[in-house]
């Protein structure tokens, strides 16, 4: 089982859509958990934070389901800015607090 | 506050060469961590250096290895390329004690072997 799994995509989707990504990782110990948004042949960039109550940055939800080893992004209203690959990290904690492991990403392209 | 910087930003080497690429971390940051991102993959960890040593590595054979410096900037070291070994190299800075909060990302190198 890989370290960090997402949907695999990609998504294509209309402006003002919902649209909703799934990660699973494979160590029950992991620490901590976040969404990085990377863009077209740049660097990964943090989205947010997930926290074990679910937590909203504007028109983005997080979850995590610490029992099912399981988080998910929701986009509402999507918008053509939002057109990246999204990134699934664990905080895997096999070395230190600072292990950061990630999915393979899951590419959306929102279109008018 | 400066942020991650990498250098060079991209690189033409043979197969069989070696290359050392470069990582100023963010001021006041105490550790780096390398990952090799593959076209269409997620960025895959390589190793990462705290107090000047290693502290974790990845899945990666010891033809890549590394340093730090004591002023926490890095270097990564790959002797006989390979083709497979082209990707795009980041390297991320962070405090250590403060753990994955605050990981911070150069823009990278862009590695092509030929």
């Amino acid at each position: 089982r890989k370290e960090v799994e997402q949907d695999p995509g990609p998504f294509n989707v209309p402006e003002g859509a919902t649209v909703a990504f799934n990660c699973t990782y494979s160590n029950s110990a992991s620490q901590s958990f976040f969404w990085y948004r990377q863009d077209c042949r740049k660097e990964p960039k943090l989205l947010m934070s997930v926290y074990s109550s679910g937590n909203e940055d504007g028109r983005f939800t997080a979850q995590l389901n610490r029992a099912s080893q399981y988080i998910s992004l929701l986009i509402r209203d999507s918008k053509l800015s939002d057109s990246a690959t999204y990134l699934c990290v664990v905080n895997m904690g096999v070395y230190n607090n600072n292990d950061m492991r990630f999915g393979a990403g899951t590419r959306l392209t929102v279109k008018p | 506050e400066t942020g991650v910087t990498q250098s060079p930003t991209h690189l033409i080497k043979t197969r069989g060469q070696q290359v050392t690429l470069r990582c100023s971390s963010q001021s006041g940051h105490n550790t780096v961590s390398w990952y090799q991102q593959a076209l269409g993959q997620g960025p895959q960890f390589i190793f990462q250096y705290y107090r000047e040593e290693e502290n974790g590595r990845g899945n990666f054979p010891p033809r890549f290895s590394g340093l730090q410096f004591p002023n926490y900037s890095s270097e990564l070291n790959v002797n006989a390329l390979e083709l497979d070994d082209s990707a795009l190299y980041l390297c991320a800075s962070s405090f250590f004690e403060t753990g994955a909060y605050g990981y911070t990302f150069g823009s990278g190198t862009r590695l092509t072997v030929v």
